[in-house]
């Protein structure tokens, strides 16, 4: 499934890091999300872009920081993190919100 | 408030057997249903959805699923597991505001099915 991209795979970064994960979909859709996975816990949406307005910001801390240049990338900037913050970053894209939604294979963040 | 349970955490299943993994939703209006599979360390993959008509929907790698208003549930099924098959399952309900401008997906926590040769 080569629909939606993410890079990189794994990210190994210290708390005063900073970095980003990129997704790129190639689908022609008009919605993309950032979904958290953690180990004990069900999946956690994070943020919602529609037709790149961002739509949905679910009570996520500011050291989390979407980017939604246009309707084929979504960026998530990450600073100072905590090492709670390690977990599986999904991205997903949808024709837009009302259908559903196809997810690429992840970020492996680990937050040392 | 709507939601989606998934009430068995862990399933192991002989090879060659049926399978079959509940799902039940709490929406108010006509639901839109979906089931993924997630491989370990890997992304959702959508096996099947259900938005209208027919109430027993076909998915990709022999998997279905029936839509059952009466019980809000909205089970998977396979008649004969491959060893391929398993990994992590999620079933999800699609909540869309008034209007239905704006959705989103609200997951189970998943069952994680086993299968023993």
């Amino acid at each position: 499934e080569t629909g939606v991209t993410q890079t990189p795979r794994h990210l190994v970064m210290g708390m005063t890091n900073k970095k980003s994960l990129k997704c790129e979909q190639h689908l022609g859709h008009n919605a993309m999300y950032w979904y958290k996975q953690s180990a004990k816990k069900p999946l956690e949406l994070m943020f919602v872009y529609n037709f790149k307005e961002q739509t949905e910001n679910n009570s996520v801390p500011s050291r989390f920081s979407p980017e939604c240049p246009n309707s084929s990338h979504l960026f998530l900037h990450l600073h100072t993190l905590q090492p709670e913050d390690s977990a599986l970053y999904l991205c997903a894209s949808g024709r837009d919100t009302s259908y559903e939604q196809y997810f690429g294979p992840g970020t492996r963040l680990t937050v040392t | 408030a709507q939601s989606v349970t998934q009430p068995d955490i862990h399933i192991t299943v002989s090879e060659g057997a049926s399978l079959e993994l509940r799902c039940n939703y709490s929406y108010g209006a006509t639901p839109y249903l979906f089931w993924y599979v997630q491989s370990p360390g890997q992304g959702l993959q959508l096996l099947l959805k259900y938005f209208s008509g027919d109430t027993l929907v076909q998915g990709i790698k022999g998997f279905e699923a029936e839509f059952k208003r009466s019980q809000s549930s909205f089970n998977l099924r396979k008649p004969s597991v491959h060893w391929s098959d398993a990994a992590e399952y999620f079933c999800a309900v699609l909540t869309t505001n008034y209007g239905g401008s704006q959705g989103n997906l609200i997951f189970g926590k998943g069952t994680k099915l086993s299968v023993k040769p």
